[in-house]
């Protein structure tokens, strides 16, 4: 009954590969997110999609393409993987986009780059 | 540019006593600010959060204090427990559903 899973939990790849991480939430929830969490430990914001429709994107390198075939799912998929790419990447979801609900986060995907 | 920030990598505390975790920021547009606890290898568990409006919150053995003129905020737990070693993160939101984190204290909680 896990709210929010992201698959899969360890990724190890070579440079210049492209990789897919999926996620899916079943709390019913309007709004997804991903996360990256870099060596820093810092938790920063990618992108973020309400009803799967794209509503925020940082500044993020076009290597990076997140696709939400439903409400319930948000897949990152990233082309040409790069040493810098190495990092754990958070899946999330919250009820709404802006009205300050808590984010529901998955347990992460640990993705090395050799 | 770090607008949240969490200026203690680490605490240790005894099980029993109180533990106090602080969190400075810089936005003033910030209007809703949450604690959230992760375990290794697993997600961030939300916490605890607070409106700007308010100045304290509190939930079982977890209260979280805001002063808005300092632009600070810290979350109490008392009495701390082993099970409540943790990194903890502060987290803040302008209502545009992004939030930003602060790199994270890590709780020791010793028996």
């Amino acid at each position: 009954d896990t709210a929010v899973s992201q698959t899969p939990k360890y990724l190890v790849t070579q440079m210049g590969n492209d990789k897919s991480i999926k996620c899916e939430q079943n709390l019913g929830h309007d709004t997804m997110y991903w996360y990256k969490q870099d060596s820093k430990k810092f938790l920063k914001i990618m992108f973020s999609y309400n009803n799967k429709e794209l509503i925020i994107n940082e500044t993020v390198p076009n290597r990076f393409s997140p696709k939400s075939p439903d409400k319930a799912h948000l897949n990152l998929h990233i082309n040409s993987l790069e040493l810098g790419d190495s990092a754990v990447y958070f899946c999330a979801s919250s009820q709404t986009g802006g009205d300050h609900q808590p984010q529901h986060f998955g347990d992460g995907t640990r993705l090395s780059i050799l | 540019d770090q607008q949240v920030k969490q200026n203690s990598p680490s605490l240790s505390v005894q099980e029993g006593r109180i533990s106090i975790l602080n969190c400075d920021y810089t936005n003033s547009m910030f209007d809703y600010f949450l604690w959230y606890k992760k375990y290794p290898a697993e997600g961030p568990t939300f916490l605890i959060s607070i409106s700007s409006i308010k100045d304290k919150n509190e939930d079982g053995r977890f209260t979280v204090f805001l002063n808005k003129s300092a632009k600070h905020l810290s979350l109490h737990i008392v009495p701390s427990q082993p099970g409540d070693s943790a990194v903890y993160f502060c987290a803040a939101n302008s209502n545009t559903g992004k939030l930003i984190f602060g790199q994270g204290t890590t709780l020791q909680v010793k028996p």
